[in-house]
Protein backbone atom coordinates (compact mmCIF):
# COMPACT_ATOMS: atom_id res chain seq x y z
CA UNK A 1 0.00 0.00 0.00
CA UNK A 2 1.43 3.56 -0.70
CA UNK A 3 2.55 5.82 2.45
CA UNK A 4 2.89 9.18 3.21
CA UNK A 5 3.33 9.98 6.15
CA UNK A 6 3.69 13.43 8.19
CA UNK A 7 5.97 14.03 11.33
CA UNK A 8 2.90 15.42 13.34
CA UNK A 9 -0.73 15.70 13.25
CA UNK A 10 -0.84 18.98 15.44
CA UNK A 11 1.75 21.48 16.20
CA UNK A 12 1.62 24.74 17.75
CA UNK A 13 4.20 27.31 17.65
CA UNK A 14 5.05 30.63 18.63
CA UNK A 15 5.46 33.90 16.18
CA UNK A 16 9.06 33.90 14.95
CA UNK A 17 10.06 30.11 16.10
CA UNK A 18 11.73 28.59 13.28
CA UNK A 19 9.59 25.20 12.72
CA UNK A 20 10.36 21.81 10.44
CA UNK A 21 7.98 19.87 8.64
CA UNK A 22 8.74 16.07 7.75
CA UNK A 23 7.69 14.31 4.82
CA UNK A 24 8.36 10.15 4.46
CA UNK A 25 7.06 8.01 1.18
CA UNK A 26 7.88 4.62 0.56
CA UNK A 27 6.96 4.40 -2.64
CA UNK A 28 10.72 5.11 -3.88
CA UNK A 29 8.70 8.28 -6.06
CA UNK A 30 10.82 10.98 -7.50
CA UNK A 31 8.48 13.39 -7.11
CA UNK A 32 7.69 15.16 -3.92
CA UNK A 33 5.61 18.40 -2.99
CA UNK A 34 4.32 20.45 -0.15
CA UNK A 35 0.76 22.36 -0.57
CA UNK A 36 -1.48 24.40 2.19
CA UNK A 37 -5.12 24.06 2.20
CA UNK A 38 -6.81 26.95 3.53
CA UNK A 39 -10.39 27.60 3.52
CA UNK A 40 -11.89 29.17 0.63
CA UNK A 41 -8.25 28.98 -0.94
CA UNK A 42 -8.09 25.35 -2.05
CA UNK A 43 -4.90 24.26 -2.12
CA UNK A 44 -1.92 25.95 -2.83
CA UNK A 45 1.45 24.94 -4.25
CA UNK A 46 4.30 25.86 -1.94
CA UNK A 47 7.88 23.53 -3.09
CA UNK A 48 8.09 20.45 -4.95
CA UNK A 49 11.21 18.78 -5.78
CA UNK A 50 11.96 16.10 -8.58
CA UNK A 51 15.22 14.74 -7.42
CA UNK A 52 17.26 14.47 -4.21
CA UNK A 53 18.74 17.61 -3.64
CA UNK A 54 16.47 19.49 -6.20
CA UNK A 55 13.59 21.65 -5.40
CA UNK A 56 11.54 24.13 -7.68
CA UNK A 57 9.45 26.63 -6.38
CA UNK A 58 5.64 27.12 -6.45
CA UNK A 59 3.02 29.27 -6.14
CA UNK A 60 3.43 30.76 -2.66
CA UNK A 61 7.11 30.33 -1.56
CA UNK A 62 7.79 32.95 0.19
CA UNK A 63 8.37 32.28 3.82
CA UNK A 64 9.50 29.06 3.40
CA UNK A 65 12.20 26.51 2.19
CA UNK A 66 12.61 23.05 1.42
CA UNK A 67 15.10 20.25 2.14
CA UNK A 68 15.59 16.86 0.28
CA UNK A 69 18.67 15.12 1.44
CA UNK A 70 17.16 11.90 0.59
CA UNK A 71 14.84 10.26 -1.72
CA UNK A 72 11.72 9.28 0.42
CA UNK A 73 12.14 12.15 2.78
CA UNK A 74 11.16 16.07 2.30
CA UNK A 75 11.22 18.64 4.86
CA UNK A 76 9.32 22.09 5.09
CA UNK A 77 10.92 24.65 7.01
CA UNK A 78 9.61 27.95 8.31
CA UNK A 79 12.26 30.59 9.00
CA UNK A 80 10.31 31.99 11.50
CA UNK A 81 6.64 31.29 12.14
CA UNK A 82 3.87 33.93 11.33
CA UNK A 83 0.21 33.97 12.05
CA UNK A 84 -0.52 33.93 8.88
CA UNK A 85 1.18 30.65 8.47
CA UNK A 86 -1.76 28.62 10.34
CA UNK A 87 -2.58 26.38 8.01
CA UNK A 88 -2.99 22.04 6.77
CA UNK A 89 0.18 21.78 5.71
CA UNK A 90 0.08 18.41 3.27
CA UNK A 91 2.79 16.48 1.48
CA UNK A 92 2.31 14.62 -1.63
CA UNK A 93 4.52 12.19 -3.80
CA UNK A 94 4.38 11.38 -7.20
CA UNK A 95 5.91 8.77 -10.12
CA UNK A 96 5.31 10.91 -12.40
CA UNK A 97 5.36 14.30 -12.48
CA UNK A 98 1.82 15.66 -10.93
CA UNK A 99 0.46 13.06 -12.06
CA UNK A 100 -1.65 10.68 -9.63
CA UNK A 101 -0.65 12.57 -6.40
CA UNK A 102 -0.57 10.31 -3.30
CA UNK A 103 -1.12 12.45 0.32
CA UNK A 104 -0.16 12.29 3.79
CA UNK A 105 -2.92 13.11 6.47
CA UNK A 106 -1.41 16.43 6.48
CA UNK A 107 -0.14 18.79 9.94
CA UNK A 108 -2.71 21.03 11.22
CA UNK A 109 -0.07 24.38 12.31
CA UNK A 110 -1.15 26.93 14.24
CA UNK A 111 1.44 29.90 14.93
CA UNK A 112 0.29 32.25 18.12
CA UNK B 1 -11.22 35.32 -10.81
CA UNK B 2 -9.87 32.32 -9.81
CA UNK B 3 -8.57 29.55 -12.39
CA UNK B 4 -10.84 26.91 -11.33
CA UNK B 5 -14.04 27.30 -9.54
CA UNK B 6 -15.83 25.04 -7.33
CA UNK B 7 -19.17 25.61 -5.10
CA UNK B 8 -18.28 24.89 -1.58
CA UNK B 9 -21.79 23.34 -0.53
CA UNK B 10 -22.45 21.92 1.72
CA UNK B 11 -24.36 19.64 -0.40
CA UNK B 12 -26.88 17.18 1.45
CA UNK B 13 -28.67 14.12 -0.21
CA UNK B 14 -30.23 10.68 0.80
CA UNK B 15 -28.89 7.70 0.35
CA UNK B 16 -29.40 6.25 -2.73
CA UNK B 17 -29.24 9.31 -4.67
CA UNK B 18 -27.28 10.32 -8.09
CA UNK B 19 -24.66 13.24 -6.95
CA UNK B 20 -23.13 15.21 -9.59
CA UNK B 21 -20.40 17.54 -8.35
CA UNK B 22 -19.20 20.13 -10.62
CA UNK B 23 -15.75 22.30 -11.49
CA UNK B 24 -15.92 25.32 -14.17
CA UNK B 25 -12.38 26.49 -15.56
CA UNK B 26 -11.27 29.53 -17.46
CA UNK B 27 -7.79 28.29 -19.08
CA UNK B 28 -8.11 26.77 -22.32
CA UNK B 29 -4.92 25.22 -21.64
CA UNK B 30 -6.35 22.74 -19.11
CA UNK B 31 -5.15 19.14 -20.50
CA UNK B 32 -5.28 16.71 -17.54
CA UNK B 33 -8.64 16.86 -14.84
CA UNK B 34 -8.80 14.84 -11.91
CA UNK B 35 -10.91 14.39 -8.96
CA UNK B 36 -9.91 13.69 -5.16
CA UNK B 37 -11.82 12.76 -2.19
CA UNK B 38 -11.41 14.05 1.06
CA UNK B 39 -12.67 12.87 4.45
CA UNK B 40 -12.41 15.08 7.45
CA UNK B 41 -8.84 15.16 9.00
CA UNK B 42 -7.40 13.70 5.82
CA UNK B 43 -5.04 14.02 3.14
CA UNK B 44 -6.97 14.27 -0.41
CA UNK B 45 -6.58 11.02 -1.90
CA UNK B 46 -7.01 10.48 -5.97
CA UNK B 47 -10.84 8.73 -7.18
CA UNK B 48 -10.30 9.87 -11.04
CA UNK B 49 -7.96 11.18 -13.54
CA UNK B 50 -8.79 11.62 -17.24
CA UNK B 51 -7.13 13.01 -20.09
CA UNK B 52 -9.18 15.59 -22.64
CA UNK B 53 -12.77 15.42 -23.38
CA UNK B 54 -15.26 12.47 -23.03
CA UNK B 55 -16.40 10.19 -19.69
CA UNK B 56 -14.48 7.75 -17.68
CA UNK B 57 -16.14 5.31 -15.08
CA UNK B 58 -15.31 3.40 -12.65
CA UNK B 59 -17.53 1.59 -10.19
CA UNK B 60 -19.91 3.79 -9.21
CA UNK B 61 -18.03 7.24 -10.46
CA UNK B 62 -18.37 8.94 -13.62
CA UNK B 63 -15.94 11.41 -14.47
CA UNK B 64 -17.41 13.87 -17.38
CA UNK B 65 -14.94 16.05 -19.49
CA UNK B 66 -16.43 18.97 -21.59
CA UNK B 67 -13.96 21.02 -23.09
CA UNK B 68 -15.65 22.97 -25.42
CA UNK B 69 -17.57 24.55 -22.05
CA UNK B 70 -14.90 24.10 -20.00
CA UNK B 71 -16.60 22.17 -17.07
CA UNK B 72 -15.91 18.99 -15.54
CA UNK B 73 -18.09 16.90 -13.23
CA UNK B 74 -18.17 13.88 -11.01
CA UNK B 75 -21.50 12.08 -11.00
CA UNK B 76 -22.08 9.40 -8.13
CA UNK B 77 -24.55 6.66 -8.31
CA UNK B 78 -26.16 4.74 -5.49
CA UNK B 79 -24.45 7.07 -2.76
CA UNK B 80 -23.61 5.86 0.20
CA UNK B 81 -23.40 7.53 3.92
CA UNK B 82 -19.59 6.56 3.56
CA UNK B 83 -19.17 9.09 0.62
CA UNK B 84 -19.38 11.95 2.80
CA UNK B 85 -16.69 13.83 2.13
CA UNK B 86 -15.61 17.13 0.46
CA UNK B 87 -14.38 16.38 -3.20
CA UNK B 88 -11.37 18.61 -5.02
CA UNK B 89 -11.42 18.98 -8.69
CA UNK B 90 -8.01 19.77 -9.70
CA UNK B 91 -6.43 20.38 -13.33
CA UNK B 92 -3.08 20.67 -15.32
CA UNK B 93 -1.49 22.09 -18.21
CA UNK B 94 2.07 21.46 -19.75
CA UNK B 95 4.39 24.24 -18.53
CA UNK B 96 8.26 24.14 -18.26
CA UNK B 97 9.24 22.17 -15.90
CA UNK B 98 6.10 19.58 -15.35
CA UNK B 99 2.26 19.99 -15.24
CA UNK B 100 1.00 22.49 -11.77
CA UNK B 101 -1.93 21.06 -10.35
CA UNK B 102 -4.33 24.03 -9.59
CA UNK B 103 -7.08 22.81 -7.42
CA UNK B 104 -10.72 23.98 -7.04
CA UNK B 105 -11.84 24.82 -3.42
CA UNK B 106 -13.96 21.22 -3.10
CA UNK B 107 -17.42 20.73 -2.44
CA UNK B 108 -18.58 19.35 1.23
CA UNK B 109 -20.82 16.07 0.51
CA UNK B 110 -23.05 14.85 2.93
CA UNK B 111 -24.90 11.64 2.13
CA UNK B 112 -27.77 10.74 5.12
CA UNK B 113 -29.55 7.77 6.29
Amino acid sequence: DVKVTQSSRYLVKRTGEKVFLECVQDMDHENMFWYRQDPGLGLRLIYFSYDVKMKEKGDIPEGYSVSREKKERFSLILESASTNQTSMYLCASSLRGFDEQYFGPGTRLTVT
Amino acid sequence: QKEVEQDPGPLSVPEGAIVSLNCTYSNSAFQYFMWYRQYSRKGPELLMYTYSSGNKEDGRFTAQVDKSSKYISLFIRDSQPSDSATYLCAMSRLTGGGNKLTFGTGTQLKVEL
